[in-house]
C-alpha cells in the first residue's frame, strides 16, 4: 500500500550544489508529476511525464532537470541549486490526464538552499 | 492565462458552524474540479471531484461542491465543521494540465 514515495524527506543545500530527488509509484500510473509548494502560492507545476521516456515542462521549471527512466520513477534534479529553489517539492502521479486525472501525492521532501 | 482563484487565504471558525471556501477559474471548455485537503505536516489527499454530471458532488467527512459553469465556481461546503478539519484546502482544475489555487488555511476552534 506504498503509493507514491518520495526520497528524501529533508535536505539542505548549500548554493551551487546539486542533488537529486526520487520519486517512486507502485501504481502503475502513466502520469508523473512535479509540484513545489510555497506559502500563499500553492501548488505550482514544475515538469512532468506522460510515460516512460518521456517529459515535459510545466509552469516553472527553470533551474530544474527531470527524467522518467522507468515508468515506476520520476527523478527530479537541481544542477545549481539557489535559495530561491528552498521550498517543499510534491511528486504525484495519475492514471491518465483525460480520463481520470486524480492525483496522488508523496509526503514531500523540504530542501532548504543556504 | 488560466487560473484558479481561492478567495479567502485564512478561514477562522468555531465547531459546529457552517463553511464555504469559494473557488473560480478561468479555464474555458470542458473541464475537470477538484478540492484537495492538506492536514498539518502531510501531503495532499483527494477530498472529492467532479467530472460531469450531478453538478453537486459530496466527498469524504461530509464535505460537498456545487460546479456552477455559468460562475466558473466549484465552491466547497460542510454543514458543520469539526476541530479535525483544521487543515489546508486546495482547489485544482484540470484542462491541458491541473492547476491548483493558492490554498485556504482552515482553522477551527473547539
Amino acid at each position: 500500500n506504498a503509493g507514491v514515495t518520495q526520497t528524501p524527506k529533508f535536505r539542505v543545500l548549500k548554493t551551487g550544489q546539486s542533488m537529486t530527488l526520487l520519486c517512486a509509484q507502485d501504481m502503475n500510473h502513466e502520469y508523473m508529476y512535479w509540484y513545489r509548494q510555497d506559502p500563499g502560492m500553492g501548488l505550482r507545476l514544475i515538469h512532468y511525464s506522460v510515460g516512460e521516456g518521456t517529459t515535459a515542462k510545466g509552469e516553472v521549471p527553470d533551474g530544474y532537470n527531470v527524467s522518467r527512466l522507468k515508468k515506476q520513477n520520476f527523478l527530479l534534479g537541481l544542477e545549481s541549486a539557489a535559495p530561491s529553489q528552498t521550498s517543499v517539492y510534491f511528486c504525484a502521479s495519475s492514471y491518465s490526464h483525460w480520463r481520470d486525472p486524480r492525483h496522488t501525492f508523496g509526503s514531500g521532501t523540504r530542501l532548504t538552499v543556504v | 492565462a488560466q487560473s484558479v482563484s481561492q478567495h479567502n487565504h485564512h478561514v477562522i471558525l468555531s465547531e459546529a458552524a457552517s463553511l464555504e471556501l469559494g473557488c473560480n477559474y478561468s479555464y474555458g471548455g470542458t473541464v475537470n474540479l477538484f478540492w484537495y485537503v492538506q492536514y498539518p505536516g502531510q501531503h495532499l489527499q483527494l477530498l472529492l471531484k467532479y467530472f460531469s454530471g450531478d453538478p453537486l458532488v459530496k466527498g469524504i467527512k461530509g464535505f460537498e461542491a456545487e460546479f456552477i459553469k455559468s460562475k466558473f465556481s466549484f465552491n466547497l461546503r460542510k454543514p458543520s465543521v469539526q476541530w479535525s478539519d483544521t487543515a489546508e484546502y486546495f482547489c485544482a482544475v484540470s484542462n491541458n494540465d491541473m492547476r491548483f489555487g493558492a490554498g485556504t488555511r482552515l482553522t477551527v476552534k473547539p
